[in-house]
């Protein structure tokens, strides 16, 4: 079946420094794929999202490329701040039969200090 | 519109109690889903509705759970003779007409304690 896989955390960084976390999927079909931040407190929001290989999803300073050759979409932030620590998830939408659940990976928690 | 809502937000009942849990999806979206996460964990699926058809259910979903959709708008979702490990926050998501990208967009999830 498919699956996610994110690294662990927590990831620590102090502020303005360069974010990566790393996101490998599984999937038997052609995913749409997606990245969730949850701060704390509040409940899960769309970060950014790819639909075909090679696709750039971008949005507040975040990117991510699908990149189906290493099956990855990995999240990347040039200059973090301390208002991003937050819990980050990678998800997939398997399109293959009319494209319904989501499936997440664990999360993996930020935390940006000063 | 503000987004997808559920109610109640938190829910602490004893062991062997049923629970009713509401979420109103975001007006002009036909496809609604149920997620439950633990603590630590991603959120994982239990069932979908396009309007008020259940397409697929999770083999997560016991036969103590329920979901329904009456009328294609807001769903419930029925947990019976509540056990502790039914403990987990209990996710709403709601999906545009016709996306080609199938995202979804949350609600805010009820806390669900069972003690």
């Amino acid at each position: 079946g498919d699956s996610v896989t994110q690294m662990e955390g927590p990831v620590t960084l102090s502020e303005e420094a360069f974010l990566t976390i790393n996101c490998t999927y599984t999937a038997t079909g052609y995913p749409s794929l997606f990245w969730y931040v949850q701060y704390p407190g509040e409940g899960l929001q769309l970060l950014l999202k790819a639909t075909k290989a090679d696709d750039k999803g971008s949005n507040k300073g975040f990117e991510a490329t699908y990149r189906k050759e290493t099956t990855s979409f990995h999240l990347e932030k040039g200059s973090v701040q301390v208002s991003d620590s937050a819990v980050y998830f990678c998800a997939l939408s398997d399109r293959t039969g009319g494209g319904n659940k989501l499936t997440f990976g664990t999360g993996t928690q930020l935390k940006v200090e000063l | 519109d503000t987004g997808v809502s559920q109610n109640p937000r938190h829910k602490i009942t004893k062991r062997g109690q049923n629970v009713t849990f509401r979420c109103d999806p975001i007006s002009e979206h036909n496809r609604l889903y149920w997620y439950r996460q633990t603590l630590g964990q991603g959120p994982e699926f239990l069932t979908y509705f396009q309007n008020e058809a259940q397409l697929e259910k999770s083999r997560l979903l016991s036969d103590r759970f329920s979901a329904e959709r009456p009328k294609g708008s807001f769903s419930t979702l029925e947990i019976q003779r509540t056990e502790q490990g039914d403990s987990a926050m209990y996710l709403c998501a709601s999906s545009p007409i016709g996306s080609l990208s199938y995202e979804q967009y949350f609600g805010p999830g009820t806390r669900l304690t069972v003690t």
